[in-house]
């Protein structure tokens, strides 16, 4: 069975720090993506990162996916409020990448 | 585009009553995935459709959970009888099959409170 751990669990900070959550497993994955949660919505897709040792940017937010494709960290530059919500990391397995499971997720407060 | 839709958006039953959950994916996608969400945690997969074929369907309680997907397209997911433990966010997403890299999108969800 697939597992991802994500860390830290809990995570608060002051407007302008910056952050790095993880994404960790013993397994290799095809891809692997990204969400962003807000209460009372479904995850939104953020990025979907492929090659091994992949590094994508999305404004403030760094993606990187780890040479062996088990691993991935999203580091955050001057965190403002807006980014404040669930993080959640997904792999993709199965042949053509249809099998998905998640990390727990980082919940992330951003105080102004 | 379109995104994927879920009805109801809330719904508050007592244990043992029934509920039905609807997902209508984006246009064209064959892969449609039921994920439970309870409070705290992410996403886990219930049942994965290909078309109207079930893909995976090894984490739906089957004594009590069912969907189905009858003419590939729009999904239902049923719990009859419903247990407290059932309270959670129901999410529906769908991807485009076969393209890659493969990436899914979710609807807004279903929020359950069994009571």
């Amino acid at each position: 069975t697939q597992l991802l751990e994500q860390s830290p669990q809990f995570l608060s900070i002051q407007e302008g720090e910056n952050l790095t959550v993880y994404c960790n497993s013993s397994s290799v994955f095809s891809s692997l993506q990204w969400y962003r949660q807000e209460p009372g919505e479904g995850p939104v897709l953020l990025v979907t990162v492929v090659t091994g040792g992949e590094v994508k940017k999305l404004k403030r937010l760094t993606f990187q996916f780890g040479d062996a494709r088990k691993d991935s960290s999203l580091h955050i530059t001057a965190a403002q409020p807006g980014d404040t919500g669930l993080y959640l990391c997904a792999g993709a397995g199965g042949n053509y990448g249809q099998n998905f499971v998640f990390g727990p997720g980082t919940r992330l407060s951003v105080l102004p | 585009e379109a995104g994927v839709a879920q009805s109801p958006r809330y719904k508050i039953i007592e244990k043992r009553q029934s509920v039905a959950f609807w997902c209508n994916p984006i246009s064209g996608h064959a892969t449609l995935y039921w994920y439970q969400q309870i409070l705290g945690q992410g996403p886990k997969l219930l049942i994965q459709f290909q078309n109207n074929g079930v893909v995976d369907d090894s984490q739906l309680p089957k004594d009590r959970f069912s969907a189905e997907r009858l003419k590939g397209v729009d999904s239902t997911l049923k719990i009859q009888p419903a247990k407290l433990e059932d309270s959670a966010v129901y999410l529906c997403a769908s991807n485009l099959w076969g393209v890659s890299p493969d990436t899914q999108y979710f609807g807004p969800g279903t929020r359950l409170t069994v009571l």
